[in-house]
């Protein structure tokens, strides 16, 4: 089976732009959940979705949003970028049962400058 | 409190050592726990998982739980250079599937 495929791998922004990055997930899985990865805060969930449907949600600002097509692939999309939301963005995919492991894609580098 | 704290590291072992990594968390209801292991500018990918207390084995790693204590480990025995890598613990719980809490890490390193 194919992996978990993110695009574009990186990103140049400068601060007030937007961004949507793109996440297809490994072939049969439903959900896919988005996280940031900064040095200083770690791994932070950003939200689930589940067959089209936001499952979860975790404690980012509104300007951070997403959505889920019918195919499972999945957009995340940052508005007003600011100076702090530069991050390794990941996608990780899994059936969306408990305790299935989330399978994470390479990540996209997004620079804000 | 963090809800998912790991030992702050780093930690370096010499080649065929065991390393030891430690995690605790505080959600009591947290179901399902996981290591991964990330290298140096990739994204996490699984080392292994446990939902029952007691030992996993897989090859040169152990995961051991501890409900009770909130307590999850990660054993890795004849460690090699290729070891090297920060490691990740990761907790589901009643929050939802597709939500997993990580800690911040524990960077190991093994020397040759």
């Amino acid at each position: 089976k194919a992996g978990v495929t993110q695009t574009p791998r990186y990103l140049i922004k400068t601060r007030g732009q937007q961004v949507t990055l793109s996440c297809s997930p490994i072939s049969g899985h439903r959900s896919v959940s988005w996280y940031q990865q900064t040095p200083g805060q770690g791994l932070q969930f950003l939200f689930e979705y589940f067959s089209e449907t936001q499952r979860n949600k975790g404690n980012f600002p509104g300007r951070f949003s997403g959505r889920q097509f019918s195919n499972s692939r999945s957009e995340m999309n940052v508005s007003t970028l600011e100076l702090g939301d530069s991050a390794l963005y990941l996608c990780a995919s899994s059936t969306g049962t408990l305790h299935e492991t989330q399978y994470f894609g390479p990540g996209t580098r997004l620079l804000v400058l | 409190q963090k809800e998912v704290e790991q030992n702050s590291g780093p930690l370096s072992v010499p080649e065929g050592a065991i390393a030891s990594l430690n995690c605790t968390y505080s959600d009591r209801v947290s179901q399902s726990f996981f290591w991964y292991r990330q290298y140096s500018g990739k994204s996490p990918e699984l080392i292994m998982s446990i939902y029952s207390n007691g030992d996993k084995e897989d090859g040169r790693f152990t995961a051991q739980l501890n409900k009770a204590s909130q307590y999850v480990s990660l054993l890795i025995r004849d460690s090699q250079p290729s070891d090297s890598a920060t490691y990740l613990c990761a907790v589901k719980g009643h929050m939802g599937a597709g939500k997993s809490t990580f800690g911040d890490g524990t960077t190991l390193t093994v020397k040759p």
